[in-house]
Formats: C-alpha cells, structure tokens, sequence
C-alpha cells in the first residue's frame, strides 16, 4: 500500500500560517477519522500534535490545529515560530485494518 | 511521566532473528495498545505492528507480516518485536510506541515514543 503523499517540503516566515496536505483515498483518509499528525526533529522521537483529524492532546499548543475534506487531511500551524521548523507526518487507519503514515513534509521557517 | 525505553537493537546478518524490548513506566500498561514504528535511514516512518492492551489483537504491515511478531508481557510492562529473516530493507531505527484509549484501539494515535533503538542486517 503507498504512503499517503504530503507535499516534500513547505516554508513560511516567523508569524505566518502554513498548511500541509496528507490526500489518501477512499479506503482510508476519506473513510475513517482515524488521522494523526506528528512532529519530528531531527534526530528525536515523533511528537503526537493532532488524532481523530482535529483533537489537539494536552500540552500541543493551539497553533496547532487539524481538518479533513474528503480524501484529504490538512495541518495548519498558525503563528510560525523558528522552532517549529521540522518534519511533519501524517498517520491513518486504512479499511485492511493498517496504519499508513505519510512521505513527511520538511517545514522550513525563513 | 510515561516513559518508553527500548532495546535489542544491534547488527545482524540477512537471514538472521532479532528480539527488540520496549520497557514502559508511568502508566498503567495493559490499558494501552502499543506499536512499533520504524525510520529506515534518511526515510520517513513506517507502520510496523500493533498489539492491543490485552495482547489477544496483533496486527502487521504487509512488509513484515509472516516474519515479524509482536507480543507484550503485562506482568513485565515490557512489549516485545520478534523479528526473523530479516533483509537489508528492515535496517531502521524502531521506535516503540504508545496509543491514546481505548485498549483495543491501536489506530487513534500514539502519544508517548522511546528514543527508538537502531537495526543493521549487513553480512
């Protein structure tokens, strides 16, 4: 099964929004609302930031938020501050009963 | 504080078993699924397995799947990640990982990962 596609790389300045993609299918992203989002830097463990396409867990700020239309699930980071620059996946249960994680996004704050 | 170690990693020849360990504390450990996640190198990550909180429910990736097993010791708080016939391809950092709630629910997401612990296969 392919990895859900999100965009190879984004960039935004400090105090602007940016939003990444994750488009799955039919069988997946657009079937369940089983979407994560999580935040890698460089060398450390992922940080879980979004489940069930827009609940934030305690401790994720709320620049931070979650949506899905369709085969597509977004996340939006509003207010870009230089530490969020990382790599951003998207996770979602799929109908054979797997998980498919996302390519990953490299966010670049300039 | 939930915390999440791993171990077992280390370098194997193709062909050859790996146990990898994933010790938990801070929680209560059979009320969570677990899983395991792994980076290939410079790649992003992949989906490896699950087990729900009481260890009846196993699930696989298809690149795994008849080779790799997963299974958990409450009485320990220790998950586990048998891996046999390993290949070149299954050379990655694992990390092993958390669910929210419910116990029997694996894919609603993770939300406390180890450091992750590093597999070679390379004769």
């Amino acid at each position: 099964q392919s990895a859900l596609t999100q965009p190879a790389s984004v960039s935004g300045s400090p105090g602007q929004s940016i939003t990444i993609s994750c488009t799955g299918t039919s069988s997946d992203v657009g079937d369940y609302n089983y979407v994560s989002w999580y935040q890698q830097h460089p060398g450390k463990a992922p940080k879980l930031l979004i489940y069930d396409v827009s609940h934030r867990p305690s401790g994720v700020s709320n620049r931070f938020s979650g949506s899905k239309s369709g085969n597509t699930a977004s996340l939006t980071i509003s207010g870009l501050q230089a530490e969020d620059e990382a790599d951003y996946y998207c996770s979602s249960y799929t109908s054979s009963g797997t998980l498919l994680f996302g390519g990953g996004t490299k966010l670049t704050v300039l | 504080e939930d915390r999440l170690l791993e171990s077992g990693g280390g370098l194997v020849q193709p062909g050859g078993s790996l146990r990898l360990s994933c010790a938990a504390s801070g929680f209560t450990f059979s009320s969570y699924a677990m899983s395991w996640v792994r980076q290939a190198p410079g790649k992003g990550l992949e989906w490896v397995s699950s087990i729900s909180g009481s260890g009846v429910s196993t699930y696989y990736a298809d690149s795994v799947k008849g080779r790799f097993t997963i299974s958990r010791d409450n009485s320990r708080n220790t998950l586990y990640l048998h891996m046999n016939r390993l290949r070149a391809d299954d050379r990655a950092v694992y990390y092993c990982a958390k669910s929210l709630p419910p116990a029997s629910d694996y894919y609603n997401g993770m939300d406390v990962w180890g450091q992750g612990t590093t597999v070679t296969v390379s004769s």
